[in-house]
């Protein structure tokens, strides 16, 4: 069974700063892929960042980078230069098609 | 390019009423899914439709929720009757292979309050 774990259900950090948002997650799949989405408070999920699991280089896009560690089955999400419209719940997902998604981490970015 | 659509955005009503929610995916998107979102947790899958078939629908509870997309383009999911434990956010996602990569659109989803 598929399952993902966000261990930090809360971050705060102030703006310009780095953040690093966790998260672990377990498969049979050999064939897969991960994501981060964000949620503000208008509650509509935007994609941030994808890694599909076969590559092994890290994406990025733009302040955002992860660090997959494919042994390990962890996948993290790294916020460079932090701006007050980066607050918002963040969801570390996985799947081919069908997703599955942690538990979300509430992300403050404090002026 | 105009983004997955959902309506009502806001729903209250009694507990064991019906509700029904509706999606238009993003025009092209063969493949669609409807989740449900409780308050303070991350989505779950309730079903996927590709085109007008359906292909997982192993979490939707059917004896009271039932979906449908008639035609392969606009999608329903109805809950009849509804349930306290059913308040939750509805989100419709359509997706499509950008890159090599599969990725899902959210709409901004429907939010269900059952009292």
């Amino acid at each position: 069974a598929q399952t993902v774990t966000q261990s930090q259900p809360e971050m705060s950090v102030q703006e310009a700063e780095t953040v690093t948002l966790s998260c672990t997650y377990d498969t049979s799949e050999s064939n897969y892929y991960l994501f981060w989405y964000k949620q503000p408070p208008s509650r509509q999920m935007i994609l941030v960042i994808r890694q599909e699991a076969y590559k092994q280089q890290n994406a990025t896009e733009n302040r955002f980078s992860v660090n997959f560690q494919k042994a390990a089955k962890s996948f993290s999400l790294k916020i460079s230069d932090s701006q007050l419209g980066d607050t918002a719940m963040y969801f570390c997902a996985e799947g081919a098609q069908k997703l599955v998604f942690g538990q979300g981490t509430r992300l403050t970015i404090n002026p | 390019e105009a983004g997955v659509a959902q309506s009502p955005r806001y729903k209250i009503i009694e507990k064991r009423q019906s509700v029904a929610f509706w999606c238009n995916p993003i025009s092209g998107h063969a493949t669609l899914y409807w989740y449900q979102q409780i308050l303070g947790q991350g989505p779950k899958l309730l079903i996927q439709f590709q085109n007008n078939g359906v292909v997982d629908d192993s979490q939707l509870p059917k004896d009271r929720f039932s979906a449908e997309r008639l035609k392969g383009v606009d999608s329903t999911l109805k809950i009849q009757p509804a349930k306290l434990e059913d308040s939750a956010v509805y989100l419709c996602a359509s997706s499509s292979v950008l890159g090599g990569l599969e990725t899902q659109y959210f709409g901004p989803g429907t939010r269900l309050l059952v009292l």
